[in-house]
């Protein structure tokens, strides 16, 4: 599975757009983007996924560059529930590989 | 309500005793699997199972024993073995075992070594 490279850290002030950028600049043709969450001791929660096409749902939008060596995970509006660790993982088995995340703070 | 449920949310060891950690899930998932998680760190597989009967070791599987008699449940065992054995461990589940599958996670179980 390819590596992503990911900020430490972020913050976000509360009703603006959170934008979380990720490099995977290694994928290859058949793998996944996917983003997970994680708040302060619980189970991480899946977010959405994407191949290369745009993707959007109730909690977030996913931006594959063309190239697909980037992305970005968009927040549209955060809330302070919102602060979290949050994972990019390229995927084209079944395993998951967690590296650490970017750790973003959305304050008021 | 369908989830992963597991069990205990924090347990204590001692030294040289083994302890099981329990996952179960309800919604008729094929693939099962445990990770085990560090301070600070991501995620690292420990094992993981797509059917019942069967698993497969993951990245770090020294240490641990599992099993997979149920298809709703897929017990971890962290044995003496395990020589630092604090850290959180969470379980995932998904509809079947494939790099199309979403894995869901339980809230995991924290172990501390006394």
């Amino acid at each position: 599975d390819a590596k992503t490279t990911q900020p430490p850290s972020m913050d976000c002030a509360e009703g603006r757009a959170a934008n979380l950028p990720c490099n995977h600049s290694t994928i290859s043709g058949n793998e996944y983007v996917y983003w997970y969450r994680q708040i302060h001791s619980q189970g991480p929660q899946y977010i959405i996924h994407g191949l290369k096409n745009n993707e959007t749902n109730e909690m977030a939008s996913l931006i594959i560059t063309e190239d697909r060596k980037s992305s970005t995970l968009i927040l549209p509006h955060a809330t302070l529930r919102d602060t979290a660790v949050y994972y990019c993982i390229v995927k084209n088995t079944d395993k998951l590989i967690f590296g650490t995340g970017t750790r973003l703070q959305v304050f008021p | 309500d369908g989830g992963i449920t597991q069990s205990p949310k924090y347990l204590f060891r001692k030294e040289g005793q083994n302890v099981t950690l329990s996952c179960e899930q309800n919604l008729n998932h094929d693939a099962m699997y445990w990770y085990r998680q560090d301070p600070g760190q991501g995620l690292r597989l420990i094992y993981y199972s797509q059917i019942v009967n069967d698993f497969q070791k993951g990245d770090i599987a020294e240490g641990y024993s599992v099993s997979r008699e149920k298809k709703e449940s897929f017990p971890l065992t962290v044995t003496s073995a395990q020589k630092n054995p604090t850290a959180f461990y969470l379980c995932a589940s998904s509809p079947s075992r494939g790099r199309l599958e979403t894995q869901y996670f339980g809230p995991g179980t924290r172990l501390l070594v006394l």
